[in-house]
């Protein structure tokens, strides 16, 4: 799977939009960029994920630049119960390659404050 | 629709016992996959089970076992514990098709003493 890269940590505050990059600048043509956030001590939860196209969804907003080597996630409108880590992860295409197993990094801690 | 359920969500053992882990995935879900968790290592890919068969395997032991029922709920098995299996154990599920979304349990926090 491509490497991603993502800052350790980021503070937002609340009403405001959240901005997290990831750099994936090895992502092979195929590969899908996947978010997860993990709030302290629970299971990490399912956000969204995109190919090439911006992507939108109840949640969040994806945008993959043009030559697909960095994405953003952006949440509209954080809050205080958007304080969690949250990784960026690009997934192997190829079935032979374990397309089933998700490998995270050590993610984004995003600190919402008041 | 329920979401994943792993039971126990505790769980204190001592070193050199055994300790099995449930899962049960979303309905209609047939890949169970199963993570552990450190402060050290992060989140790594323990095994996936898909129609009752193993289809991806981590870098983990052989004391690191595990198994799918035909309803496709999950168990995993670690034998001969170590101080070091102290972890947060995270199973998710998916239809397990190509890149289908993994949706994740709360987990099972095992301490072991």
């Amino acid at each position: 799977d491509a490497k991603t890269t993502q800052p350790p940590s980021m503070d937002c505050a609340e009403g405001r939009a959240a901005n997290l990059p990831c750099n994936h600048s090895t992502i092979s043509g195929n590969e899908y960029v996947y978010w997860y956030r993990q709030i302290h001590s629970q299971g990490p939860q399912y956000i969204i994920h995109g190919l090439k196209n911006n992507e939108t969804n109840e949640m969040a907003s994806l945008i993959i630049t043009e030559d697909r080597k960095s994405s953003t996630l952006i949440l509209p409108h954080a809050t205080l119960r958007d304080t969690a880590v949250y990784y960026c992860i690009v997934r192997a295409a190829m079935m032979n390659s374990g397309y089933s197993t998700l490998t995270f990094g050590k993610g984004t801690m995003l600190l919402v404050s008041p | 629709k329920a979401g994943v359920t792993q039971t126990p969500r505790y769980l204190i053992k001592t070193r050199g016992q055994q300790v099995t882990l449930s899962c049960s995935p979303i309905s209609g879900h047939r890949s169970v996959s199963w993570y552990q968790q450190t402060p050290g290592q992060g989140l790594q890919f323990l095994f996936e089970y898909f129609s009752e068969t193993q289809r991806n395997k981590g870098n983990f032991p052989g004391r690191f076992s595990g198994r799918q029922f035909s309803n496709s709920r999950s168990e995993m098995n670690v034998s001969t514990l170590e101080l070091g299996d102290s972890a947060l154990y995270l199973c998710a599920s998916s239809f397990g098709g190509y890149q289908e979304t993994q949706y994740f349990g709360p987990g099972t926090r095992l301490l072991v003493l």
